[in-house]
């Protein structure tokens, strides 16, 4: 059973479309993340929920809206996608404040092109 | 700001020992994180270290002195499956689990 699971894995879009990735979790984790990664395999946090509601929004655009209908649920809509979306998107969860050892899990990711 | 420093690529042979290193210049520091890459996958969690001294997971060490703002991950009996990225990772406050990653370190591991 994957842990992290997130959809699609790979998405190709034009310019100004509205995109969403979903992620779910089974490992019974109250917190999700969403982080983005850059070309330059730069890992960056967007966003983090627990237990549904809004915890961490760095300086993203408002373009990018997360949206947590469970716990164990957490998803990411784009709206007028831009080139410099085009990056790795990761979900991933852990317990509350990262837990004991501080383990977070990833998602395999999802490879979004903006062209 | 915040910062985290560690080589960009190591090279190493199959059975020997590499350190990555990782500074860091945070404002707060709770512990420091390892993560491993391999290409096209998922940051897999490695180590964490949120006191001073050495942690031992099988053939990966971690290390962290926070007087000096420094750790590093030690690799033993190198292996061609360990050929990926190593991310440090700082956890800034105990209440969450957000992480600050450095740039990643490339390891190249040859026959």
């Amino acid at each position: 059973d994957t842990a992290v699971s997130q959809t699609p894995k790979y998405l190709v879009t034009q310019m100004g479309n509205d995109k969403s990735i979903k992620c779910e979790q089974n490992l019974g984790h109250d917190t999700m993340y969403w982080y983005k990664q850059d070309s330059k395999k730069f890992l960056k946090i967007m966003f983090s929920y627990n237990n549904k509601e809004l915890i961490i929004n760095e300086t993203v655009p408002n373009r990018f809206s997360p949206k947590s209908p469970d716990k164990a649920h957490l998803n990411l809509h784009i709206n007028s996608l831009e080139l410099g979306d085009s990056a790795v998107y990761f979900c991933a969860s852990s317990h509350y404040g990262g837990g004991s050892g501080n383990t977070i899990y990833f998602g395999e990711g999802s490879w979004l092109t903006v062209v | 700001g915040q910062s985290l420093e560690q080589p960009s690529e190591v090279t190493a042979v199959e059975g020997a020992i590499v350190q990555i290193n990782c500074t860091y210049q945070t404002s707060g520091f709770y512990g420091l994180s390892w993560y491993q890459q391999h290409d096209g996958g998922a940051p897999t969690f490695l180590s964490y270290n949120a006191l001073d001294g050495l942690e031992e997971t099988g053939r990966f060490s971690s290390f962290l002195s926070r007087s000096d703002s420094y750790g590093y991950l030690l690799l033993q009996e190198l292996q061609m499956k360990d050929s990926a990225s190593y991310f440090c990772a700082v956890k800034r406050s105990s209440n969450t689990g957000k992480l600050i990653f450095g740039q990643g370190t490339t390891l190249q591991v040859k026959p």
